[in-house]
């Protein structure tokens, strides 16, 4: 079974500047979450899908980012105008939604974002 | 509202030692309870979990019980290898599918 996919792994902008990540779930996964990690601190919820429509994105910074997951299947997430505290890792994962399932996670391997 | 606290690292041990990582959290309800790794380069993974209280996780020689009444879902491995080194991150989840992450502990393991 393929695992979570995300791209790029790594990026360096300037600030202002754009960026795009983009994440594939597992298959058949019907919720896909975005998580932010910054240096030394665990994952904070930015937004969470169940198939196209947003379940939760109160984290989410709506003035610079966005997301969208328009087919329930893959998912980006955009970030523009990029600012210094942005730099962080940029964490993509999916969960099956069946009865008895105790919302285990399922990661990608990240994406590095770096804005100089 | 609802978090997890764990215990700061960075832990060192040398190998063969006992550890044990403290997680504590606050919840309305009763949430299930995870700990993810995150080895070097690589995403987190799901390392164990428990689903309610005085049940035990355990997965590669790591265990972890919920506690309900004194709020803790605390990491035990009675030896650990130098493969261990990664950083565990305690979580849980009260339905909804919202998970919520602890700061993470890296652990260093010494040969």
């Amino acid at each position: 079974e393929a695992g979570v996919a995300q791209s790029p792994r790594y990026k360096i902008i300037e600030k202002r500047q754009s960026v795009a990540f983009w994440c594939n779930p597992i298959s058949g996964h019907a919720t896909l979450y975005w998580y932010q990690q910054i240096l030394g601190q665990g994952p904070k919820l930015l937004i969470q899908f169940q198939n196209n429509g947003v379940v939760d994105d109160s984290q989410l910074p709506k003035d610079r980012f966005s997301a969208e997951r328009l087919k329930g299947v893959d998912s980006t997430l955009k970030i523009q105008p990029a600012k210094l505290e942005d730099s962080a890792v940029y964490l993509c994962a999916s969960s099956a939604v069946q009865v008895g399932n105790t919302g285990e996670l399922f990661f990608g391997e990240g994406s590095r974002l770096t804005v100089l | 509202g609802n978090s997890v606290t764990q215990m700061e690292g960075p832990v060192t041990l040398s190998e063969e030692a006992f550890l044990t990582i403290n997680c504590t959290y606050t919840a309305t309800g009763y949430p299930s309870l995870f700990w993810y790794v995150q080895y070097p380069g690589e995403g987190l993974q799901l390392l164990l979990k428990a689903t309610k209280a005085d049940d035990k996780g355990s997965n590669k020689g790591f265990e972890a019980t919920y506690r309900k009444e004194t709020t803790s879902f605390h990491l035990e491995k009675g030896s650990v290898q130098v493969s261990d080194s990664a950083v565990y991150f305690c979580a849980q989840n009260t339905g909804g599918f919202k998970t919520i992450f602890g700061a993470g502990t890296r652990l260093f393991v010494k040969a």
